[in-house]
């Protein structure tokens, strides 16, 4: 079915440093991708999304490519802050379109 | 703020012992999700109903069920709680019946002991 997977997580990096975050999905078809976030104590919030194949994303400096021929979808800010501390998922519809399928998430741990 | 709230935002109970989580969605959302977050089993998607009527299951327990009433609230029912129940749960909503853009609660906190 359709699916999702993350790198491992956790990632830790200094403020400033540049992240990327991978993820890779197995579709049938071409759905939206989506990147969410949860910072500590919260709920998920909807970070970027992108409806079809070469779309970019971008929100808040972070940016992800829908690349079909890689069907990758990967996370990517180029200076990170403090505040982007958090545990980051990707999603997907699930296979019959009933729900949202996400990935495993993966905690970013950045150090001033 | 997503404009989804929930409450509570944490509950305490026993084994075996029946509890309502309670939600409502943003202003002009038919949708509603639930979902179950727990360390073992990540985000796991539970039900989904749409206009008062349920539109589709996920990995919903027998003991758990849900409804959406006419003023689109929803409340998720969850019975003979047991240790394994204990998780996050949020719900979701979104403004279509396919799973596009969904704005999130802060989630309640169930622990069950």
């Amino acid at each position: 079915g359709d699916s999702v997977t993350q790198m491992e997580g956790p990632v830790t990096l200094s403020e400033e440093a540049f992240l990327t975050i991978n993820c890779t999905y197995t579709a049938t078809g071409y759905p939206s991708l989506f990147w969410y976030v949860q910072y500590p104590g919260e709920g998920l919030q909807l970070l970027l999304k992108a409806t079809k194949a070469d779309d970019k994303g971008s929100n808040k400096g972070f940016e992800a490519t829908y690349r079909k021929e890689t069907t990758s979808f990967h996370l990517e800010k180029g200076s990170v802050q403090v505040s982007d501390s958090a545990v980051y998922f990707c999603a997907l519809p699930d296979t019959g379109r009933r729900a949202l399928t996400f990935g495993s998430g993966t905690r970013l741990q950045v150090q001033p | 703020d997503s404009g989804v709230t929930q409450t509570p935002k944490h509950l305490i109970t026993a084994t075996g012992q029946r509890v309502t989580l309670r939600c409502s969605p943003r202003s002009g959302d038919l949708s509603v999700y639930w979902y179950q977050q727990s360390l073992d089993q990540g985000l796991q998607f539970l039900i989904h109903y749409y206009n008062g009527e349920e539109r589709a299951k996920g990995n919903i327990l027998e003991r758990f069920s849900a409804q959406q009433f006419p003023d689109l609230h929803s409340e998720l029912n969850l019975s003979s709680l047991e240790l394994g129940d204990s998780a996050l749960y949020f719900c979701a909503s979104s403004v279509t019946t396919v799973p596009d853009t969904q704005y999130f609660g802060p989630g309640t906190r169930l622990t069950v002991l």
